[in-house]
């Protein structure tokens, strides 16, 4: 089936630091790439959506400006969280949509980012 | 109000038992619907599918009231292997993010 190869897995920074986050999908075209946070024992909440080649559609509260979303191809989309801050230490997960897939979503393993 | 409204539990059972778990959304608009398995710092994965005429896989069974905006997940004969979080998923359209409810926490105990 579809896979979706999210890394890093786990990352521990200093506040003020930038960390890129990449999902790249393996044996599919990810036209449409979800962004989520997740926060401890919280629901996954939608932070944006890209599409290829076009600029990322942000949920509303999210900044634009530190989290950063590249989807520059069909099987590479990259999220920056931009001078992170402990705040921003939270469960990072992408998914990928294929096109003309329905209701198939393929999930990346996540990123448990940690700012110190 | 949130979109999707689950009990968070925890439901605690023993091995064996039949656990049942609901959810509400709130966007009539909703087409899609899903629940997806969260297993402890891990990524959530598709359980199954939900459908009006009510479908079931193995031991699972779900339902869907669009009249209600309800949906259900019936697991019977509880393993061990069960526990996890139950996240309820819906879906306005093709092409539009999951929405996911906050989850139910499930304990089977021997």
């Amino acid at each position: 089936g579809a896979v979706v190869s999210q890394h890093p897995s786990r990352v521990i920074c200093k506040s003020g630091t930038s960390v890129k986050i990449e999902c790249r999908s393996l044996d599919f075209q990810a036209t449409t790439m979800f962004w989520y946070r997740q926060f401890p024992k919280k629901s996954l909440m939608l932070m944006a959506t890209s599409n290829e080649g076009s600029k990322a559609t942000y949920e509303q509260g999210v900044e634009k400006d530190k989290f950063l979303i590249n989807h520059a191809s069909l099987t590479l989309s990259t999220l920056t969280v931009t001078s992170a801050h402990p705040e921003d230490s939270s469960f990072y997960i992408c998914s990928a949509r294929e096109a003309d897939s329905g209701n198939g979503y393929t999930f990346g393993s996540g990123t448990r980012l940690t700012v110190v | 109000r949130k979109e999707v409204e689950q009990d968070p539990g925890p439901f605690n059972v023993p091995e064996g038992a039949t656990v049942a778990f609901n959810c509400t959304y709130s966007n009539s608009a909703s087409q899609s619907f899903f629940w997806y398995r969260q297993d402890c710092r891990k990524e959530p994965k598709l359980l199954m599918s939900v459908y009006s005429s009510g479908n079931e896989d193995g031991r699972f069974t779900a339902q869907l009231n669009r009249a209600s905006q309800y949906i259900s997940l019936l697991i019977r004969d509880s393993k061990l292997s069960d526990s996890a979080t139950y996240l309820c998923v819906v879906k306005i359209n093709s092409g539009y993010a999951l929405n996911f409810g906050k989850g139910t926490s499930l304990l089977v105990t021997p």
